[in-house]
């Protein structure tokens, strides 16, 4: 079974402050991705990677930036936390099939206040 | 652009009744169609996904979905609904390469005894 681990379920930071969100999966996956989740609003792609090192920006990158130094791992940097980045975070994977086959497993969430 | 509506953000059903929760899409092409369940929580499970042939997909949990092209409707139906059934739906169209995924908002289903 696909295991996508998030290294904290719950975070509170300060205004300013640099954070890190980890994710991690253990089957494999070429394909990584890091949404935001908000009431109302459904999931947003923050940034996806296909390929170490690789990485792309989904609809909302601003404010975020990722880090793929290894396959297995996908990390999500908030430069400068501001307020308006209190979320809930998910990270998912997923298999690169090129037909868009593969669903998406996912972590079970970061959810982060900056206060 | 391709998008993903779900019309109901909050459903309230009995327990033992049957469910229908609708979602539509805009997409050019034919699209790949997901359903995801997401319990409090928790991240989001995989309930059935479309990409091509029968219109009616069977899932997991009991729930299937039909595709209906001519009304850009993909609803995810299940005929007796269970209290561990409460959670939150989200239904989800592919969109480009490397399988970037768009979500819609979401429908929120309460099961009362």
């Amino acid at each position: 079974d696909v295991k996508v681990t998030q290294s904290s379920r719950y975070l509170v930071k300060r205004t300013g402050e640099k954070v890190f969100l980890e994710c991690v999966q253990d089957m494999d996956h070429e394909n990584m991705f890091w949404y935001r989740q908000d009431p109302g609003l459904g999931l947003r792609l923050i940034y996806f990677s296909y390929d170490v090192k690789m990485k792309e920006k989904g609809d909302i990158p601003e404010g975020y930036s990722v880090s793929r130094e290894k396959k297995e791992r996908f990390s999500l940097i908030l430069e400068s936390a501001s307020t308006n980045q209190t979320s809930m975070y998910l990270c998912a994977s997923s298999s690169h099939t090129g037909t868009g086959h593969s669903p998406l497993h996912f972590g079970n969430g970061t959810r982060l206040t900056v206060t | 652009a391709q998008s993903v509506t779900q019309p109901d953000i909050h459903i309230t059903v009995s327990e033992g009744a049957s469910l229908e929760l609708r979602c539509n899409y805009s997409y050019g092409a034919t699209p790949y169609l997901f359903w995801y369940v997401q319990s409090p929580g928790q991240g989001l499970q995989l309930l059935l996904k479309y990409f091509s042939g029968d219109t009616l997909v069977q899932g997991i949990k009991g729930f299937e979905a039909e595709f209906k092209r001519s009304q850009s409707s993909f609803n995810l139906r299940k005929p007796s609904v269970h209290w561990s059934d409460a959670a939150e739906y989200f239904c989800a169209v592919v969109r480009g390469g490397y399988q970037k995924v768009t979500f819609g908002t979401g429908t929120k289903l309460q099961v009362i005894p």
